[in-house]
């Protein structure tokens, strides 16, 4: 099946650097990436829908400057964290879909922590 | 509140007996699809259930939906231990697109050997 790989699958960073997050689908093209941020226990929250080629859309309350998407190619999408503070830290996801009404793909998620 | 409210929260049964997870969601939908997500990991894909659709199965996975009352349900029957998880549906709703989902709050289903 569709395979997405994220990586790092966990990272811990100083307050004031920037993490960057690779999401790749390995055997198919991603027209659209997708990123998450989950807290402990919670449910995902939708930070941006990624297309490539194209600006990133973020969702109300995301600051995009503070979470760059690149989305530069069908197979890479990229979420830089800039800098961190220890509020960032927390699990963020990146899905990624093929075509129309296909099921998400999703990475095995990074664990962000900021000391 | 947020679309996709599930219940319940936590769900613990002994292996062998069926789990029954519940999904409401608020507008209209194009399709509900449930997901399965291990500690610390990703999520899975179960099952996707299209708006026009009232059931569906795949192996020990029951989903039905019920577009008149808003909500979905996943059975899983016989359960395992390995079926250990946090359950999430998720709604792509019709006046999005490119299949930006909203998930809902998750049921932790724990399957005691």
């Amino acid at each position: 099946g569709a395979v997405v790989s994220q990586h790092p699958s966990w990272v811990i960073c100083k307050s004031g650097t920037s993490v960057k997050i690779e999401c790749r689908s390995l055997d198919f093209q991603a027209t659209t990436m997708f990123w998450y941020r989950q807290f402990p226990k919670q449910s995902l929250m939708l930070m941006a829908t990624s297309n490539e080629g194209s600006k990133a859309t973020y969702e109300q309350g995301v600051e995009k400057d503070k979470f760059l998407i690149n989305h530069a190619s069908l197979t890479l999408s990229t979420l830089t964290v800039t800098s961190a503070h220890p509020e960032d830290s927390s699990f963020y996801i990146c899905s990624a879909i093929g075509f129309w009404d296909s099921p998400l793909h999703f990475g095995n998620g990074t664990r962000l922590t900021v000391t | 509140s947020q679309q996709g409210e599930e219940d319940p929260q936590a769900l613990s049964i002994q292996e062998g007996e069926n789990a029954t997870m519940n999904c409401s969601y608020k507008t209209s939908i194009n399709n509900l699809q449930w997901y399965r997500q291990n500690s610390g990991r990703g999520l899975v894909h179960l099952i996707l259930i299209r708006s026009n659709e009232r059931e569906k199965h795949s192996g020990r996975l029951r989903v039905t939906l019920d577009t008149s009352k808003k909500s979905s349900s996943l059975l899983i029957t016989a359960s395992r231990a390995a079926d250990t998880a946090s359950y999430f549906c998720a709604t792509d709703a019709q006046e999005t697109s490119g299949s930006r989902l909203t998930f809902g709050e998750g049921t932790q289903l724990t399957v005691n050997p």
